[in-house]
């Protein structure tokens, strides 16, 4: 089963609202990263966190981590249209590269206008 | 910066045949590592080039699957005798250091074995 996955699969609001996305995982991390793809783009980083660190805020993007619950969320206030993509959280395991990261496969955010 | 450009977008081969999938990293960068997305799964780490050399190819296929970084040009992830279950998104990545815990993708390349 997947290192990381993502909660809900699917996600659809209404523009202004919050998005919360969840992440789940399964082996002690060195840092948790999230990553957004619009549809047929690659995909851009967006925040990452520390196994040190409990919460990290960058513009709109508010990321908190739970190791003892080895869970992290990703939270999108006031969301826009453009906001609308899949979003991945990706890890890096304790002892392992920071370019073998681990990915679940993804929530697809839907934000209608 | 153009960031990281892969090409084709799609790519369309019959069984046994071969593919080759490229990939030229953002500006700057010198370590590329190549990812594959099979249908309804997370991205999976593949294999780490630096230039003309493999660094990690612990998650590449034993068989068939070759990547390269030469000197001069792209990485090339070559797919020989292409099976059915090749069928996946591959996608590069860059960074200019293997410290940096900042990877930039490319927008990848859509395999389809018929």
């Amino acid at each position: 089963s997947q290192q990381g996955e993502e909660d809900p699969q699917a996600l659809s609001i209404q523009e202004g609202e919050n998005a919360t996305m969840n992440c789940s995982y399964k082996t002690s991390i060195n840092n948790l990263q999230w990553y957004r793809q619009n549809s047929g783009r690659g995909l851009v980083h967006l925040i990452l966190i520390r196994s040190n660190e409990r919460e990290k805020h960058s513009g709109r993007l508010r990321v908190t981590l739970d190791t003892s619950k080895k869970s992290s969320s990703l939270l999108i206030t006031a969301s826009r249209a453009a906001d609308t993509a899949s979003y991945f959280c990706a890890t890096v395991l304790v002892g392992g590269s920071n370019y073998k990261l681990t990915f679940g496969k993804g929530t697809l955010l839907t934000v209608n206008p | 910066n153009a960031g990281v450009m892969q090409n084709p977008r799609h790519l369309v081969r019959r069984r046994g045949q071969e593919a080759r999938l490229r990939c030229s990293p953002m500006k700057g960068h010198s370590h590329v590592y190549w990812y594959r997305q099979l249908p309804e799964e997370g991205l999976k780490f593949m294999v780490y080039l630096q230039k003309e050399n493999i660094i990690d190819e612990s998650g590449m296929p034993k068989e068939r699957f070759s990547a390269e970084f030469p000197k001069e040009g792209p990485s090339i992830l070559r797919i020989q005798q292409v099976v059915r279950g090749d069928s996946a998104a591959y996608f590069c990545a860059s960074s200019p250091d293997r410290l940096n815990e900042k990877l930039f993708f490319g927008s990848g390349t859509q395999l389809s074995v018929l």
